[in-house]
């Protein structure tokens, strides 16, 4: 079954050092792998995305992931974290076997970042 | 131009109650997905709307319908409401049924059920 793991409920990072937060996925075929955050009293906002080509994805706000098939992970990060990356993130995946007009997405229950000043 | 839109912001019911959810896509939007996020968990896909048609489904029971509209606008309805369908209910919308096009997320519908 497919499934999308967030190891760490909670994420503290000082101001201006580097940010990691981890996703592991789990599919049958390939994966297409997402990253959204969630500030409070908002929807999900898209960040950035994997479909297929380089490892390394350049999304929104300055945030990046790298896909690593053989370890099944889809880690976000920042070089340079800003208290205002404080929010809510979700690791998302989708599996390619199924068809293309499937909106389902798998997400992960999320790790709530803190960016210390 | 206007996002996705929800309305209500909040909602209260009592168990047994019936409610309804509105959602109006993203200007050029044409597809439309809920999904339902109980607290402290991730969102849950329940169906996809494209055409005025359901046309996915994830594991939710057929308490739960929706409709799509003419102008792409779409209704989610829960019956018979329970304790544990107390979530923050998401719209989604794309241009398009391709899964590759990015959703947009609207703010939500905080359902409390007492």
């Amino acid at each position: 079954a497919q499934s999308v793991a967030q190891p760490e409920d909670q994420v503290n990072v000082a101001e201006g050092n580097p940010l990691t937060v981890k996703c592991t996925y789990s599919v049958s075929g390939n994966p297409y792998l997402f990253w959204y955050v969630q500030y409070p009293n908002r929807g999900l906002q898209f960040l950035l995305k994997y479909i297929t080509g380089d490892n390394l994805v350049k999304g929104s706000y300055g945030f990046e992931a790298e896909f690593n098939k053989s370890q099944t992970s889809f880690h976000l990060k920042k070089p340079s974290a800003l208290v205002s990356d404080s929010a809510l993130y979700f690791c998302a995946v989708r599996d390619s076997m199924w068809e293309n007009r499937d909106d389902k997405i798998i997400f992960g229950k999320g790790t709530r970042l803190h960016i210390l000043p | 131009d206007a996002g996705v839109t929800q309305s209500p912001t909040h909602l209260i019911k009592t168990r047994g109650q019936q409610v309804t959810l509105r959602c109006s896509p993203k200007s050029g939007h044409d597809t439309v997905s809920w999904y339902q996020q109980a607290l402290g968990q991730g969102p849950q896909f329940i169906f996809q709307y494209y055409e005025e048609e359901e046309r996915q489904r994830g594991n939710f029971p057929d308490r739960f319908s929706g409709h799509q509209f003419p102008n792409y606008s779409s209704e989610l309805n829960v019956n018979a409401l329970l304790l544990g369908d107390s979530a923050l209910y998401l719209c989604a919308s794309r241009a398009g049924e391709e899964f590759y096009n990015e959703q947009f997320f609207g703010p939500g519908t905080r359902l409390t059920v007492l």
